[in-house]
């Protein structure tokens, strides 16, 4: 079946403890994009990549970190995290820019 | 710059009756345009797309939408409203300028279908 998967559906941590939050899609799709939602506010795109090595901000970079190793991953690093990341987050993955976006369930992220 | 903005965050509907969420957007050039609808706890599922084909698009569900250019609008109507039709709504264009490519969402509408 052709999806993005996101691991953990939910996480809690404490105030400057790393996470990762994984994202892999198995359709061979070239873009690949994280988005936090928050109330009243949309979709607000962290960062994206067009393809294998080549990652680019989006609209809210601050206080995260990407890397795109291999086609199929693209992790969302938060090195030191903050309460104000405290936010629903989710990949997105399309063959090309232009193409739908296909999402993951989500990652519901509580950082105290 | 591109942008998108839906002009309510907040509808209601009976059942039965017509749905219409509004979407205008913002482009330099002939953008690609989607809706997308959010169940509570839920991800997000496509309605449907425009990507320069035919202006009036059909989608899932009984959701159509119609690109106007001269009023840079891209409206989600549906003849009659379901119980199930009640969730979160997105508009997405598509921005590639200076060499940035993104999605960029609208701020959603929430849809509420009333018995």
């Amino acid at each position: 079946e052709a999806q993005v998967t996101q691991n953990p559906r939910y996480l809690i941590t404490v105030t400057g403890k790393k996470l990762t939050v994984t994202c892999s899609q198995n359709m061979n799709h070239e873009y690949m994009s994280w988005y936090r939602q928050d109330p009243g506010l949309g979709l607000r795109q962290i960062y994206y990549s067009m393809n294998v090595e080549v990652t680019d901000k989006g609209d809210v970079p601050e206080g995260y970190k990407v890397s795109r190793k291999e086609k199929r991953n693209f992790p969302l690093i938060l090195e030191s995290p903050s309460p104000n990341q405290t936010s629903l987050y989710f990949c997105a993955s399309s063959l090309i820019l232009n193409s739908p976006l296909h999402f993951g369930n989500g990652t519901r992220l509580t950082v105290t | 710059a591109q942008s998108v903005t839906q002009l309510d965050s907040h509808v209601s509907v009976s059942e039965g009756t017509p749905v219409l969420l509004r979407c205008n957007y913002s482009s330099s050039y002939s953008p690609s345009l989607f809706w997308y609808v959010q169940h509570p706890n839920k991800g997000l599922q496509l309605l449907l797309k425009y990507t320069s084909a035919a202006t009036l698009v059909k989608g899932i569900n009984g959701f159509e939408a119609e690109f106007k250019k001269s009023e840079t609008s891209f409206h989600l109507t549906k003849p009659s409203a379901h119980m199930s039709d009640a969730a979160e709504y997105f508009c997405v264009v598509t921005a590639t300028t200076s060499g940035t490519y993104k999605y960029i969402f609208g701020t959603g509408t929430r849809l509420k279908v009333l018995a």
